[in-house]
């Protein structure tokens, strides 16, 4: 069973950066997983704000961006807001034709 | 504009039966693919299934057998069938647009979820 690991939570000051990971705890994370980012506020919808591991969708700010850092897909904020705060979810394709997501991590901004 | 809009959601007793429905607009069925992905209550998300552009299904393992994804691309709307409901399947079900890749060599990750509707809420209990 593929298992994808996220920080639970976080916390970042306004204007700070702030890097939000996604592993796999059995292999490496690389582009062939097709990382893909979303923003979840309480009550909504996700929101993709990353696919293929660097590619920012539509309207998303460039204070968001993605990469492979070591062995794992990373999202980072660079100079949080206030309205930043909210879910981030992960999501990998490690072949098969199987989804994972990683479990979330709460973003704090204070 | 891109819109999809689920429907079908409610309560359920344990070991029934639901179909849910995602009205697509925007967009035909037989260039995007689309998912299901779901959420229980105070949890994070979990992919259900994918239906292809060409009609080729794929499903979570932990489901299988009883959730299974379908389309009528005359009516674009995308249908997931649930049986043997439990009580952990209680959660809102999304379903998710795909991007574009109408080729049998796209690799399957590239068919992220890009495009979201609001949700269906299902309750299974007694």
């Amino acid at each position: 069973q593929t298992v994808v690991t996220q920080e639970p939570s976080l916390s970042v000051s306004p204007g700070g950066t702030v890097t939000i990971t996604c592993g796999l705890r059995s292999d490496s994370v690389s582009g062939t997983d097709y990382p893909t980012w979303y923003q979840q506020t309480a009550g909504q919808a996700p929101r993709m704000l990353i696919h293929s591991t660097d590619t920012r969708s539509s309207g998303v700010p460039d204070r968001f961006s993605g990469s492979i850092l070591g062995n794992k897909a990373a999202l980072t904020i660079t100079g949080a807001q206030a309205d930043d705060e909210s879910d981030y979810y992960c999501v990998l394709c490690p072949g098969g034709g199987n989804w994972v997501f990683g479990g979330g991590t709460k973003l704090t901004v204070l | 504009q891109v819109q999809l809009v689920e429907s079908g959601g409610g309560v359920v007793q344990p070991g029934g039966s639901l179909r849910l429905s995602c009205a697509v607009s925007g967009f035909p069925l037989t260039t995007y693919g689309a998912h299901w992905v779901r959420q229980a209550p105070g949890k994070g998300l979990e992919w259900v299934a994918f239906i292809r552009y060409d009609g080729n299904k794929y499903s979570a393992d932990s489901l299988r057998g009883r959730f299974t994804i379908s389309r009528d691309t005359s009516k674009n709307t995308v249908f997931l069938q649930m049986n043997s409901l439990r009580g952990e399947d209680t959660a809102v079900y999304y379903c998710t647009k795909t991007s574009y890749c109408k080729s049998i060599t796209c690799p399957l990750g590239y068919y992220y979820m890009d495009v979201w509707g609001k949700g269906t809420t299902v309750t299974v209990a007694s």
